[in-house]
Order: C-alpha cells, then structure tokens, then sequence
C-alpha cells in the first residue's frame, strides 16, 4: 500500500460522457500527478499539481482537466469521452514539486471503459 | 522532446536464470533514473532509482542497475530470478523543467517467469 487512494476503481461508461477521477496523496504530500497508462500508449504524464496550483501539463487533451483542493485531494475531469480514452489512470503523490526530486508514489489506478 | 526506449516488449524466463532488461533514454542533461515494476493487478512500485555517485544501484528483490552516462542507458539486471518476479517492468526518467518533475516512462516490458 503506497498510501495514496484512488476512487473509484473502475468506471463504465458511455462515448459522450463527463466522468471525474479522484485521487487523495499520501499525508504530507503537496504534489500530485496524473498518468494515462494504456496498451498503445503506454505510460504518459498529464498533469502535475503543486500545493493548489498547477505546475505542469503533458500529454493532456483539451477535454480533460484537472484540479486541486485546499485538502490536497486532486481530481481529473474527463468529458465527451471517447472510446480512446479508455485506460487505467494513475496518480502520484510525492512531497515536494520544486527543486528537489522526491520519489513518486502511485495509486493503485481507475480503470476507465469507455462503451 | 525526452524519449525513454526499453528494447524488448516480452521477455520468457526459467527460474534461476538470470535477466537484463534495457532501457535508454534521450535527454542529454542531468537526469534521475528509475525502474518500477507493476506486479499483476497491482500499482507500479520503485524497484530502485539512480539520482548520483555509484553508478550501479542496488534496489529491493535483489534487482540491480547501471547508470552508463555515455550510452543513455540504464540496464535493470537480476541474476537469478523467481517465480514472483513476473510483472511488468518500465524504466523512467525525470529531468526538471520549470519545477516539475513528471516522470516520462518507457513503453515496459513484459517479463513471464517459467517455474
């Protein structure tokens, strides 16, 4: 267990749709991080978030947006979902997101099926 | 763009015989290196990271690595490996830019392990 949650764990819906992913860091943990995994894609960086704001964008389409709350609990909002968007999300937390690494620690994923 | 290439998409094993999974990256500044394993079912964990100094790195289970600087290359290697060592496997880099420090992963590696 990395201590960093991530609800729900699946999700099944339809092509069109709005869905939002939720991720709670570790405890003590400012920066958050979102990762598509899928087949063809493999493992990619969309967004990182630093103690509220936001640092960093990769990957990430237009449809897609991200936010943090005061309580450091992040979510990732997906909407007019296409078949393609179907992957397992990930989060990361790690302590810091300025001039020192910190090892990130992952979720265990939302699994998205877009029908 | 930064660009992390792991060589072989599956690789087939007999217990105790021993492994080395490839990895290279692009980036030609200061990088910090990691390989993480996702086990079946489950979230990626750090097997072990290279950030300075020795340049072969010994992580948890037994796994080692070789930070080589003028190959861009960071091989994971086992000796002997076992059962429980199948799982996926995907080197990463991080660089910092702007104070981010996303992760930017190779594709992974399928490692099947035959008792």
């Amino acid at each position: 267990d990395s201590g960093v949650t991530q609800t729900p764990k699946h999700l099944i819906t339809a092509t069109g749709q709005r869905v939002t992913l939720r991720c709670s860091p570790r405890s003590g943990d400012l920066s958050v991080y979102w990762y598509q995994q899928s087949l063809d894609q493999g493992l990619q960086f969309l967004i990182q978030y630093y103690n509220g704001e936001e640092r960093a964008k990769g990957n990430i389409l237009e449809r897609f947006s991200a936010q943090q709350f005061p309580d450091l609990h992040s979510e990732l909002n997906l909407s007019s979902l296409e078949l393609g968007d179907s992957a397992l999300y990930f989060c990361a937390s790690t302590r810091r997101g300025l001039a020192d690494y910190n090892e990130q620690f992952f979720g265990p994923g939302t699994r998205l099926t877009v029908l | 763009a930064q660009s992390v290439s792991q060589h072989n998409h599956h690789v087939i094993l007999s217990e105790a015989a021993s492994l080395e999974l490839g990895c290279n990256y692009s980036y030609g500044g200061t990088v910090n290196l990691f390989w993480y394993v996702q086990y079946p079912g489950q979230h990626l964990q750090l097997l072990l990271k290279y950030f300075s100094g020795d340049p072969l790195v010994k992580g948890i289970k037994g796994f080692e690595a070789e930070f080589i600087k003028s190959k861009f290359s960071f091989n994971l290697r086992k000796p002997s490996v076992q059962w429980s060592d199948t799982a996926e496997y995907f080197c990463a880099v991080a660089y910092s830019g702007a104070g981010s420090y996303q992760l930017t992963f190779g594709k992974g590696t399928k490692l099947s392990v035959i008792p």
